[in-house]
């Protein structure tokens, strides 16, 4: 199976601040990858699939990048509703895996 | 609107079985991947598995920890998946989510539905 790490597993973080959370694939897994959002008690959040491209409706300060296996997903300026946790997928093998979640706190 | 909602959750003895249902509205259902993520208590996510749509026969792929165990069938006349769990563990504890599975090529869980929660307890 293709592992995913994410980097930080958690963030402190202050209104304003930019964020970024790391996601390495175990293999080379060609932008088949999204990242989601999840607050307390809810389901998760689609906000950027295929490493860069932004879900429709998710605000623009969210951004998506990728050099190789690595991918990065960017808040530019953190907004209080941004504070969840943050999880990466990969969807390039049929046995689909996630990253283990970073969770973004309020400094 | 697109909406799913999970139901048949609830509390199951460890060895017994469970079938929870995805009933999803405002799209072709049909031609549509379903996918199952569950979620431990205050742990992360985890794909259970998933069933293709009608146009690619329907066939289903699992994570290693439930292949044998859980099965993912689909009603497209009725718009529900279904996903049947059997010899339940106390580790299969979690919400069950049903997802959408979106492509432009590169696929992803476009809409979620609100959860039904398994606990697996003697």
């Amino acid at each position: 199976d293709i592992q995913m790490t994410q980097s930080p597993s958690s963030l402190s973080a202050s209104v304003g601040d930019r964020v970024t959370i790391t996601c390495r694939a175990s293999q080379s897994i060609a932008s088949h990858l999204n990242w989601y959002q999840q607050k307390p008690g809810k389901a998760p959040k689609l906000l950027i699939y295929a490493a860069s491209s932004l879900q429709s409706g998710v605000p623009s300060r969210f951004s998506g990048s990728e050099s190789g296996t690595d991918f990065t997903l960017t808040i530019s300026s953190l907004q209080p509703e941004d504070f969840a946790t943050y999880y990466c997928q990969q969807t390039y093998s049929t046995i689909i895996t996630f990253g283990q979640g970073t969770r973004l706190e309020i400094k | 609107e697109v909406q799913l909602v999970e139901s048949g959750g609830g509390l199951v003895q460890p060895g017994r079985s469970l079938r929870l249902s995805c009933t999803a509205s405002g799209f072709t259902f049909g031609d549509y991947f379903i996918n199952w993520v569950r979620q431990a208590p205050g742990k992360g996510l985890e794909w259970v598995g998933f069933i293709r749509g009608t146009a690619y026969g329907g066939t289903t792929e699992y994570a290693a920890s439930v292949n044998g165990r859980f099965t993912i069938s689909r009603d497209d006349s009725k718009s529900i998946a279904y996903l049947q769990m059997n010899s339940l563990k106390t580790e299969d504890t979690a919400m069950y989510y049903c997802t959408r599975q979106g492509s432009s090529g590169y696929p992803y869980f476009d809409y979620w539905g609100q959860g039904t929660l398994v606990t697996v307890s003697s």
